[in-house]
């Protein structure tokens, strides 16, 4: 069970705008910087949003990040079909004095 | 460039030491981390440490089992694990901090040893 949920899965047509959604508390979201991590089958993580919305050079504007209140969002739009990922979302916990992630969201691209 | 070292088959209750040794970059202003991943399975944050050791964080399922060190002057982040359990069995990441704490992102990550442990 993680701390922080997400939707186990998501999917969407070429060109469509799909949002994963990441739900914490007021210990981890609601407090501090959340980051996305995109992960491709048999390859390790790679950063894709950090400080909620800043995105590494390299990252297509397709990928935006938000947050409210103890609750945070990737969107993907104009989705295309090397999005399909998993995408997993992560925060300090200040109670549990270390990170905590998401359960992951695997994107499909129909 | 991060490469992680020392996995493999261990039987249960004992032990293990992975290395990661970082390169291009300058190891000792950076905070390290191990993340572990059950194939199949989702993230999970293992421990951390500063750039200094001074800070070392735990996740309570490996909290006094796992000790997290480095040596800067060899560019290495090491993880002795002791008391190994069945659902200790993942692949296991070193990843890099942002920053020389421990509170950054995770940029970038090595490419993962296996530790599998099974009688």
């Amino acid at each position: 069970q993680s701390v922080l949920t997400q939707p186990p899965s998501a999917s969407g047509p070429p060109g469509q705008r799909v949002p994963i959604s990441c739900s914490g508390s007021s210990s981890n979201i609601g407090s501090n910087y959340v980051y996305w991590y995109q992960q491709f089958p048999g390859t390790a993580p790679k950063l894709l949003i950090y400080r909620n919305n800043q995105r590494p050079s390299g990252v297509p504007d397709r990928f935006s990040g938000s947050k409210s209140g103890t609750s945070a969002s990737l969107a993907i739009s104009g989705l295309r079909s090397e999005d399909e990922a998993d995408y997993y979302c992560a925060a300090w916990d200040d109670i549990m004095g270390g990170w905590v992630f998401g359960g992951g969201t695997k994107l499909t691209v129909l | 460039q991060l490469v992680e070292s020392g996995g493999g088959l261990v039987q249960p209750g004992r032990s293990l030491r992975l290395s990661c040794t970082g390169s291009g970059f300058t190891f000792e202003d950076h905070g390290m981390h191990w993340v572990r991943q059950v194939p199949g399975k989702g993230l999970e944050w293992v421990s951390s440490i500063s750039w200094n050791s001074v800070f070392i964080g735990y996740a309570a399922s490996v909290k006094g089992r796992f000790t997290i060190s480095r040596d800067n002057a060899k560019n290495s982040l090491y993880l002795q694990m002791n008391s190994l359990r069945a659902e200790d069995t993942a692949l296991y990441y070193c990843a890099r901090d942002s920053s020389g704490s421990i509170r950054g992102w995770f940029d970038p990550w090595g490419q993962g040893t296996l530790v599998t442990v099974s009688s």
